[in-house]
């Protein structure tokens, strides 16, 4: 039962455009998506978070977007660089206690920016 | 500010052996979740600790077991190894109150059973 699920295994992007990770979820309690990007045999690295009664978080090139009636969100990186080159997790908790994690991931996007 | 340190790197280990592995939250960050990342199953939630109590708990055997200490710094404990044991195993801090906090992962454990 995949409750995240991120379709695209994989999104090639050339350098200066926008890259666009969408993914979706299946569970309604999910009140609180996270983005990671991540290298091999390294720990995710956060990248930015949304709130469920947001439905826009940005933090310099990147932009998360939330569609609850769709159960989708998505990140935007505008300028796509080089160094952004990386597997790129969506990740979804559940706040049934305040401040607790349990985060559910989806299987990852691996984003190759070309030159 | 230091981060989430997790020791050692890379383990390897017998098929029927224990394992005990550490982790070091983010000064201030008094919750720690355990996650096991392996190429077929992905990022899958193990236990979160709060205040040296286990507070969630993900769908794995009576083997994987934690606690976590009165510093906040957090061990996990697998018995019993099995091959399919192997995999890159990830620790997560965060405050562990209020709405929207943020884990923050751990460089990981690389844990290989023969």
């Amino acid at each position: 039962d995949q409750q995240v699920k991120q379709n695209s295994p994989s999104l090639s992007v050339q350098e200066g455009r926008i890259s666009i990770l969408n993914c979706d979820y299946t569970n309604s309690m999910f009140d609180y998506f996270l983005w990671y990007k991540k290298y091999p045999a390294e720990g995710p690295t956060f990248l930015i978070s949304i709130s469920s009664i947001k439905d826009k978080n940005e933090d310099g090139r990147f932009t998360v977007f939330l569609n609850k009636s769709a159960k989708h969100l998505s990140l935007h990186i505008v300028p796509s660089q080089p160094g952004d080159s990386a597997v790129y997790f969506c990740a979804a908790n559940a706040f049934l206690i305040q401040g607790a994690q349990k985060l559910v991931f989806g299987q990852g996007t691996r984003l190759t920016i070309n030159p | 500010k230091a981060g989430v340190t997790q020791t050692p790197r890379y383990l390897i280990k017998t098929r029927g052996q224990q394992v005990t592995l550490s982790c070091s939250p983010i000064s201030g960050h008094r919750s720690v979740s355990w996650y096991q990342q392996t190429p077929g199953q992905g990022l899958q939630f193990l236990f979160e600790y709060f205040s040296e109590t286990q507070r969630n708990k993900g769908n794995f055997p009576g083997r994987f077991s934690g606690r976590q200490f009165s510093n906040s710094r957090s061990e996990m404990n697998v018995s019993t190894l099995e091959l399919g044991d192997s995999a890159l195993y990830l620790c997560a801090s965060s405050l562990g109150q209020g709405m929207n906090t943020e884990a923050f992962f751990g460089q990981g454990t690389r844990l290989t059973v023969v």
